[in-house]
């Protein structure tokens, strides 16, 4: 069956420091994924997606995410984390041929001032 | 360009009550999606739709039903209202082929007592 796990409720980070957070699946075959963002009170918003080709991919609000096939993940990272970064962080996958896509329980991110 | 709009935004009803969510959009999306959401535990797909006239269940179904007569439009109607369906209801919408990423509504906050 396919899935996907963000093993982490909630990552704590200081403003400016770079941030990580994690993000594994499983399915068989090829695999689209993706992140989104959730702010208090509104619906989820795109961040970015792999589908193919390079495996860092770069999205919204300077994030980037790294694709990494052997170890089955897709990482969101930033360089350098802002306040208004803190939201709820979620991690999405689809399987080609498939119309639904699967999302994990996400990942609450708190930027510390 | 209003993207995917919901009503309503709140609602309480009475166990045994019916209603219906309203989701719209207006970007000739063929993909509409419907979510619910509850605290640690993401987004459970209830249904979804891959053009009008075609409807699929989801992981979540029972207890609601919908339907899809324009490429706009897709309610979700909950019959014999529970108080397991107390959530946030999210409708989406995305163009499939290779883009597949989703575009959120609002959302509907409901409470069953």
């Amino acid at each position: 069956a396919q899935s996907v796990a963000q093993p982490e409720d909630q990552v704590n980070v200081a403003e400016g420091n770079p941030l990580t957070v994690k993000c594994t699946y499983s399915v068989s075959g090829n695999p689209y994924l993706f992140w989104y963002v959730q702010y208090p009170n509104r619906g989820l918003q795109f961040l970015l997606k792999y589908i193919t080709g390079d495996n860092l991919v770069k999205g919204s609000y300077g994030f980037e995410a790294e694709f990494n096939k052997s170890q089955t993940s897709f990482h969101l990272k930033k360089p350098s984390a802002l306040v208004s970064d803190s939201a709820l962080y979620f991690c999405a996958v689809r399987v080609r041929r498939d119309d639904k896509i699967i999302f994990g329980k996400g990942t609450r991110l708190h930027i510390l001032p | 360009n209003a993207g995917v709009t919901q009503t309503p935004k709140f609602r309480i009803l009475k166990i045994g009550q019916s209603m219906t969510l309203q989701c719209t959009q207006d970007m000739n999306h063929n993909y509409m999606y419907w979510y619910r959401q509850d605290p640690g535990m993401g987004l459970k797909l209830i249904y979804y739709s891959v053009g009008a006239g075609i409807t699929d269940k989801g992981e979540v179904p029972n207890g609601y039903n919908v339907s899809r007569s324009t490429t706009e439009d897709f309610p979700l109607r909950l019959e014999l209202a529970a108080p397991s369906q107390t959530s946030v209801y999210f409708c989406a919408s995305g163009s499939g082929g290779t883009t597949y990423e989703q575009y959120f509504g609002p959302g509907t906050r409901l409470t069953v007592t």
